[in-house]
């Protein structure tokens, strides 16, 4: 993998389901990965910063895991609510720049 | 954290013209970045603005076309000039906090542009 990809571009959840989505990165070279999540005409908000293989992290009902050695990252929302809509991106850093995938772009019917 | 904020938050702007977006950040900051985010597309890094010094430019982007400023270690302008409809973006900036850890950034809530 060249670049950072997200998977799916685009997700419907019912309101108190459970998701998750994907981020896949190069893992040569890794230095860490950044979840940030994006809501309309407001400033993509910093969810969080992961570096070391197995790093698990959690803020509220969001959480996500680290994969690598093989290149991916999975976000988890659980019991979603309709103030998780929003843009989801993932990027990988290092040499102080971010490279970011394409975004899974989440909304969450009442 | 660092909080910034951009001006205007959008614009529609007629093809051949130019748009200087404004950047402010709440305290001194060393570098500062631009990106884009093309309809459909990811968020691509166009430039870093360091202060007192030329910007760097990704590979793709050049200075004609997106002059920067960086008079001081709170603000920065980037422009669009002779604009076309591929211009159409949410051109965001972005800096570093006051520690900077594992390359974090915070960005301001971006500049919505059509080019009619």
């Amino acid at each position: 993998i060249l670049n950072v990809e997200q998977s799916p571009q685009s997700l419907h959840v019912q309101e108190g389901d459970s998701t998750n989505f994907t981020c896949s990165f190069p893992s040569s070279n890794f230095y860490a990965l950044h979840w940030y999540r994006w809501e309309t005409a407001k400033s993509p908000e910093a969810l969080f910063v992961m570096t070391l293989n197995g790093d698990e992290k959690k803020k509220g009902r969001i959480s996500a895991t680290l994969n690598t050695k093989e290149g991916y990252s999975y976000l988890y929302i659980k019991g979603s609510q309709p103030e998780d809509s929003a843009t989801y991106l993932c990027a990988s850093s290092g040499a102080q720049k971010l490279v970011f995938g394409q975004g899974t772009r989440l909304t969450i019917n009442p | 954290s660092a909080v910034i904020s951009q001006k205007p938050s959008r614009d529609i702007c007629q093809r051949g013209t130019s748009l200087t977006i404004q950047c402010q950040v709440d305290s001194q900051v060393t570098m500062m970045f631009w990106y884009r985010q093309q309809p459909g597309q990811s968020l691509t890094l166009i430039a870093t603005a360091n202060q007192g010094s030329e910007a760097t430019y990704e590979s793709g982007f050049v200075i004609d076309k997106f002059p920067i400023s960086r008079p001081n270690l709170t603000f920065s302008t980037l422009t669009v000039s002779n604009m076309s409809p591929e211009d159409s973006s949410i051109y965001l900036c972005s800096s570093f906090g006051l520690a900077v850890s594992y390359n974090e950034q915070f960005f301001g809530p971006g500049t919505r542009l059509t080019v009619l």
